[in-house]
């Protein structure tokens, strides 16, 4: 398995409130991605990374933001959550010169009350 | 935009072939592929086939493409209740950049019964 952990696995929080999630990986992959998962949409890309500093918005980056200080870390922050944000959100990490294929995190179930 | 289109169940009997399709909207995809994810976990790339190949054979695994009507399908012999998961289709644009930027399906619920 590839070596990606997701922090925290759940958490539960309050509308208005701030959060961060973490990703974490060992593989020295460049790329680094946030999916959200819900009913009935699948997966849906919110914020990727193409490098340290390097970041750019997927198709759902409205509410959230994310930082790249380190190769090993990406971290997704939701400044002010709302109820629309209760997902689970996966970390998936990928190499350039592969064939494309993404290597998934466990996921961090957020649910915001 | 990209559309990956699938449906969303199938059920089966264990030790039948099970066939899930999927369809896609984007011509420039280079890689397509199928991901399985079971209850509480993450997803794990089960296979994936190149835009300029028909077909890919992985011991019960078949994966059939036709470009021409942008149609992918996934093919398990003998199926067993350990497949009962959710399988996703995705594919990636041929965009050399955004290269592992995929683009998925809503998954479909596959129910194997004994």
């Amino acid at each position: 398995d590839a070596g990606i952990t997701q922090s925290p696995r759940h958490k539960v929080t309050e509308t208005g409130t701030p959060v961060t999630l973490r990703c974490h990986q060992t593989e020295n992959h460049r790329y680094m991605y946030w999916y959200r998962q819900d009913p009935g949409h699948g997966l849906r890309l919110i914020h990727y990374s193409y490098g340290v500093k390097d970041t750019d918005k997927g198709e759902v980056s409205d509410g959230y933001s994310v930082s790249r200080s380190k190769t090993e870390d990406f971290l997704l922050t939701l400044e002010s959550a709302t109820s629309s944000q209760t997902s689970v959100y996966f970390c998936a990490i990928s190499e350039i010169g592969n064939t494309g294929e993404l290597f998934f995190g466990e996921g961090s179930r957020l649910t915001v009350l | 935009g990209e559309d990956v289109e699938q449906s969303l169940f199938l059920s089966v009997r264990e030790g039948d072939s099970s066939v899930i399709n999927c369809t896609y909207t984007d011509s420039s995809s280079t890689y397509l592929y199928w991901y399985k994810q079971e209850p509480g976990a993450g997803l794990q790339l089960l296979t994936y086939i190149f835009s300029n190949m028909d077909m890919k054979q992985d011991q019960r695994l078949t994966v059939l493409l036709n470009k021409k009507d942008k149609h992918l399908s996934l093919r398990i012999a003998d199926t067993q209740t350990g497949d009962s998961a959710i399988y996703f289709c995705a594919e990636t644009p041929d965009r050399g950049s955004t290269l592992g930027r995929l683009y998925f399906g809503r998954g479909t619920q596959l129910t194997v019964w004994p």
